[in-house]
């Protein structure tokens, strides 16, 4: 079955304490992506990923880091969160055989940072 | 600025009839368009997409129309069931780019 894991599901945490959500996918895609959804923005991309070892910046990158070693992983490092970083979190993946814009989520991952 | 937008945050619609979201857009270059449907708990999963060649694109009960000029595109659910009730995102992509942005979403509630 395919399938886009992220861990945890649900965090609370605290300022400043650094934390990473983690995103496996078993289709072998090549590109993955993180976005957070908050009220009234809709879902804005955080980082992206064309390819193992190449990563880059999305709309609102500030405050977190990612990381591309292995195909199937894409995690997204909070290296000192914040209060405004409480956030649903989502990692998703795009076959690249063709332009479809069709991403495939994960469940996400709701974030609490006190 | 908020390029993709979708001005209805709520829609309540009656088992069997249509329900209709609404998206606006402001960029001329998005030639890419999607929709995704959101249950609680769970990722957004794609719905439908239409390219900037065509004005209609239909699948099964579900119709997304766009009106270049206008900058607006629309989703038909026809008919609805309780089942459809999610919360809808439009997306868009700029013309040569793998980019999509977001709409704010439109919580849509069919009643039996």
């Amino acid at each position: 079955e395919a399938q886009v894991t992220q861990n945890p599901r649900y965090l609370i945490t605290v300022t400043g304490k650094k934390l990473t959500v983690t995103c496996s996918q078993n289709m072998n895609h090549e590109y993955m992506s993180w976005y957070r959804q908050d009220p009234g923005l809709g879902l804005r991309q955080i980082y992206y990923s064309m390819n193992v070892e190449v990563t880059d910046k999305g709309d609102v990158p500030e405050g977190y880091k990612v990381s591309r070693k292995e195909k199937r992983n894409f995690p997204l490092i909070l290296e000192s969160p914040s209060p405004n970083q409480t956030s649903l979190y989502f990692c998703a993946t795009e076959g690249r055989e063709g332009r479809t814009g069709e991403l495939f989520f994960g469940e996400g991952s709701r974030l609490t940072v006190l | 600025d908020q390029q993709v937008k979708q001005n209805s945050p709520s829609l309540s619609v009656q088992e069997g009839r249509i329900s209709i979201l609404n998206c606006d857009y402001t960029n001329s270059m998005f030639d890419y368009f999607l929709w995704y449907k959101k249950y609680p708990a769970e990722g957004p999963t794609f719905l439908i997409s239409i390219s900037s060649i065509k004005d209609k694109n239909e699948d099964g009960r579900f119709t997304v129309f766009l009106n270049k000029s206008a900058k607006h595109l629309s989703l038909h659910i026809v008919p609805s069931q309780p089942g459809d009730s999610a919360v809808y995102f439009c997306a868009a992509s700029p013309e040569g780019t793998d980019k999509l942005i977001f709409g704010t979403g439109t919580r849509l509630q069919v009643f039996p």
